[in-house]
């Protein structure tokens, strides 16, 4: 099984609609992160969080909120999906004073 | 905006040849990582330079790191057709919290 799990996999939907990606991870790391990957612009960081209680803004938070239901669960909610939120998300997490990430496998977001 | 910029953005070679990647960044960091993408799915860590570090080696990769230039280089030596992948720079920030920033890859095929 993979250490850190992203669900749905692939998801379409519409404009207008409310999504929720789900991460969890069997790592016991206490960093979590969402990255939107879009071609040609890399990885850009959302949200990320360093506890259950410590949640912090990224580069590109708008539009984009975040739950941290225990220390193996992040969730990435859209709470009214557009078109430009079309792009693969990624969950991470990593160890306290190692900065190394590990992924989850994306999830692919297309909105109409 | 990214944090880091690499050059170049893609990169094509014969199997055997080295490739070298270079990244750009902006700002004071605590480390710099190197990570692989294959075809739309999770990176995967490579290597781990801190800012005190200069060079740092691990198989066929060989790290450096300027901080007076605030840039950073990747060598992959003897290159193979499995190589074929997208290469990240990313960098930890100063400040403790680990806050990791992506940028832009650099896309290397490598030829058989």
């Amino acid at each position: 099984d993979a250490d850190v799990t992203q669900t749905p996999r692939n998801r379409i939907t519409k404009t207008g609609k409310r999504i929720m990606l789900e991460c969890s991870q069997t790592k016991g790391h206490d960093r979590m992160y969402w990255y939107r990957q879009d071609p040609g612009l890399g990885l850009r960081l959302i949200y990320y969080s360093f506890d259950v209680k410590d949640i912090n803004k990224g580069e590109i938070s708008d539009g984009y909120s975040v739950s941290r239901q225990a220390q193996a669960k992040f969730s990435l909610s859209l709470e009214s999906a557009i078109p430009n939120q079309t792009a693969l998300y990624f969950c991470a997490t990593a160890l306290r004073n190692t900065g190394e990430l590990f992924f989850g496998e994306g999830s692919r977001l297309t909105v109409l | 905006s990214q944090q880091g910029e690499e050059d170049p953005q893609a990169l094509s070679i014969q199997e055997g040849e080295n490739a070298t990647m270079n990244c750009s960044y902006k700002t004071s960091i605590n480390n710099l990582q190197w990570y692989r993408q294959n075809s739309g799915r999770g990176l995967v860590h490579l290597i781990l330079i801190r800012s005190n570090e200069r060079e740092k080696h691990s198989g066929r990769l060989r790290v450096t790191l300027d901080t007076s230039k605030k840039s950073s280089s990747l060598l992959i030596t003897a290159s193979r057709a499995a190589d074929t992948a997208s290469y990240f720079c990313a960098t930890g920030d100063s400040g403790g919290y680990q806050k990791v920033t992506f940028g832009t890859g650099t896309k290397l095929q490598v030829i058989p």
